[in-house]
């Protein structure tokens, strides 16, 4: 299956700083990537769909201020947490939409850990 | 929007018994229904999908069956392994958008 790279897996940060992860598609191109939230034995709620070129899809309830979201390129999304707080301290996930030849398959990376202090 | 349910929340099987998890949807739109596995601290990873088109679908000790009229899929799987054991989702993706509305998950344990 295709791959897909996320980084950092874990970041340790204080109080109101931001933190940035990236997620890469490697071996395709996705125009539209996905961010996720999960909490300790959680299934994935979908925080925002990431369109490539264009501003990102948020859903009920994500405040878009907090959690910027940009997808300049075909193989790369970012989602930065601005001033982090406690209860921003959670597993987010990324995942890329291949879509070639009329596929419609879901591709994630490996999380990224977020300890806020 | 799509509502995924899925049951049981948690299953524990003999090794070499067979394990069934059911989601139900209710959005007639959808026309995608992947399943995900997701062992201890990794990613999720797709094991077996199907679409609206087809009513089953398999893959080795896998299969995964479609009821459209009553919006309900489920995963099947045989002869379990102790490597089985891990949270699986369900998944559904409607006709007008690309996202998928996960379930909440199944634990599977699958004990010697």
């Amino acid at each position: 299956g295709a791959v897909v790279s996320q980084h950092p897996s874990w970041v340790i940060c204080k109080s109101g700083t931001s933190v940035k992860i990236e997620c890469r598609s490697l071996d395709f191109q996705a125009t539209t990537m996905f961010w996720y939230r999960q909490f300790p034995k959680q299934s994935l709620m979908l925080m925002a769909t990431s369109n490539e070129g264009s501003k990102a899809t948020y859903e009920q309830g994500v405040e878009k201020d907090k959690f910027l979201i940009n997808h300049a390129s075909l193989t790369l999304s970012t989602l930065t947490v601005t001033s982090a707080h406690p209860e921003d301290s959670s597993f987010y996930i990324c995942s890329a939409r291949e879509s070639s030849g009329g596929k419609n398959i879901q591709y994630f990376g490996a999380g990224t850990r977020l300890s806020v202090l | 929007g799509e509502n995924v349910e899925q049951h049981p929340s948690t299953l524990s099987v003999q090794e070499g018994d067979s394990a069934v998890i059911k989601c139900t949807y209710s959005d007639s739109a959808s026309n995608y229904f992947p399943w995900y596995k997701q062992e201890l601290g990794k990613r999720p990873q797709l094991i077996i999908d199907i679409r609206s088109n087809v009513g089953e679908k398999k893959d080795q000790r896998i299969a995964v069956t479609l009821n459209k009229t009553a919006k309900h899929f489920s995963l099947h799987i045989t002869e379990t392994q102790p490597e089985d054991s891990a949270v699986y989702f369900c998944a559904a993706n409607p006709g007008t958008a690309s996202k998928l509305t996960f379930g909440t998950g199944t634990r599977l344990q699958v004990t010697l």
